[in-house]
């Protein structure tokens, strides 16, 4: 079973900003938390990755509460160009990652 | 700078067919991963590469095998492929270390009949 659980899907309207909450009740100590993107006929793409507070890049913004049993992705102004599917995941070493189903954004005009 | 490269990208094969999927990275990185992706699913590990020489199961690795002969590359075989291979596989590298970020190639889309 996947250690994060993440809405299945969600849509949004051009220039909104648009946040993706995942839980993850039981992440250890040393697990990192780590957001890919995937587009059809793609294979994902890492957005941004975090332990703790908050982490912004030229992409997104990551949010992460004191307990981290959850954290927030965040995208700023999206565009048709950022409907995609975005898996959440965390764990402390990348051969054990368990990939849920991620969540199917759709952004309309 | 290509980063990871699969061929090829579509495959047919029959029911007992052979085959090799061939993943190469020009990124010098350490670690190698083969996944598999079925509709509506999330990726499922198949095996994976620490190094050159070094190979290990991942969560579904029966009826697969693999090999890194070479740092840049991770070759995934199918010996005698069955319609539950039927899937999209996705190769993946990392650099040592936890949590460094996966890069993927494109994908090998495979249909067993």
């Amino acid at each position: 079973l996947a250690k994060t659980t993440q809405p299945i899907s969600m849509d949004s309207y051009e220039g909104q900003e648009v946040n993706i909450t995942c839980s993850h009740n039981n992440i250890a100590t040393n697990d990192y938390i780590t957001w890919y993107q995937q587009f059809p006929s793609q294979g994902p793409r890492f957005i941004i990755q975090g332990y703790k507070t908050k982490v912004t890049n030229e992409v997104a913004s990551l949010f992460i509460p004191a307990d981290r049993k959850s954290s927030t992705l965040s995208l700023p102004r999206v565009s048709l160009s950022d409907t995609a599917v975005y898996y959440c995941l965390v764990d402390v070493s990348n051969y054990q990652l368990i990939w849920g189903a991620g969540t199917k954004l759709i952004i309309k005009p | 700078n290509a980063g990871v490269t699969q061929t090829p990208k579509f495959r047919v094969l029959k029911t007992g067919q052979s085959m090799t999927l061939l993943c190469a990275q020009d990124m010098n990185h350490e670690y190698m991963y083969w996944y598999r992706q079925d509709p509506g699913m999330g990726l499922r590990l198949i095996h994976y590469s620490v190094g050159e020489g070094t190979t290990a199961k991942g969560e579904v690795p029966d009826g697969y095998n693999v090999s890194r002969l070479k740092k840049q590359n991770f070759l995934l075989g199918l010996e005698s492929a069955a319609p539950s291979q039927t899937s999209v596989y996705f190769c993946a590298s990392s650099y040592p270390g936890y949590n460094s970020p996966l890069h993927f190639g494109n994908g090998t889309r495979l249909t067993v009949t």
